[in-house]
């Protein structure tokens, strides 16, 4: 079983429509990153939580410890947010585990 | 400009030949690191350093080695590249903090990515 779950693994949207990204862990962690990669491979990292919830722009994240639970959510979904998003959790010694990602296309 | 430098951008290169892929940041940042990511398997993590003179190794560190001589530079080494290590490497960095009783690392900034092929 692997330490951080992300679902759904490809999502297909409409221009407009709310977006909903999860990621689930099983390690003890000291925060969590959401990180975006576009076509063309940069990675650009987006929130980085320990608790609670995070805003910026039409972007939210949100961080539930207790249930080991994330979400990323993107309101007013544009093709320029066509993208993978990619959660990964650190622990307090450094290491980091990734998600395999969540490749979104949103359609005009 | 904020900012991680990592070179070289592609790499082609045979079995045996040793080669050095660099790593640069201009934010003072403790905490330094090296991933691979292949298709299926997502990002894994090769090395970390906390700060200078101290590493340590991720999930994948066998093939490869570092070095953290200085804070901003953080090499990764191939001594002997074989196959098996073409992949998109990228390298990143960070601050840490404490909260609480815990470490942390703060928000992470990758360099661009040097696509490795190894023939």
């Amino acid at each position: 079983k692997n330490e951080v779950e992300q679902s759904p693994q490809n999502l297909t949207a409409q221009e407009g429509e709310f977006i909903t990204i999860n990621c689930s862990y099983s390690v003890g962690i000291s925060a969590l990153h959401w990180l975006q990669q576009h076509p063309g491979g940069g990675i650009v990292s987006l929130f980085m939580l320990s608790s609670g919830k995070k805003k910026h722009g039409r972007l939210i994240a949100t961080i539930n410890i207790q249930e080991k639970h994330s979400s990323l959510h993107i309101t007013a979904s544009h093709p320029r947010d066509s993208a993978v998003y990619i959660c990964a959790v650190g622990g307090s010694q450094g290491n980091l585990i990734f998600g395999k990602g969540t490749k979104l296309s949103v359609k005009p | 400009e904020a900012q991680v430098t990592q070179n070289p951008r592609y790499l082609i290169t045979v079995t045996g030949k040793k080669l050095t892929v660099t790593c640069s940041q201009n934010m003072n940042h403790e905490y330094m690191s090296w991933y691979r990511q292949d298709p299926g398997l997502g990002l894994r993590q090769i090395y970390y350093s906390m700060n200078v003179e101290v590493t340590d190794k991720g999930d994948v560190p066998e093939g490869y080695k570092v070095s953290r001589k200085e804070k901003r530079n953080f090499p990764l080494i191939l001594e002997s590249p074989s196959p098996n290590q073409t992949s998109l490497y990228f390298c990143a960095s960070s601050l840490r903090f404490i909260q609480g009783d815990i470490a942390t690392n703060e928000k992470l900034f990758f360099g661009s990515g040097t696509q490795l092929s190894v023939l």
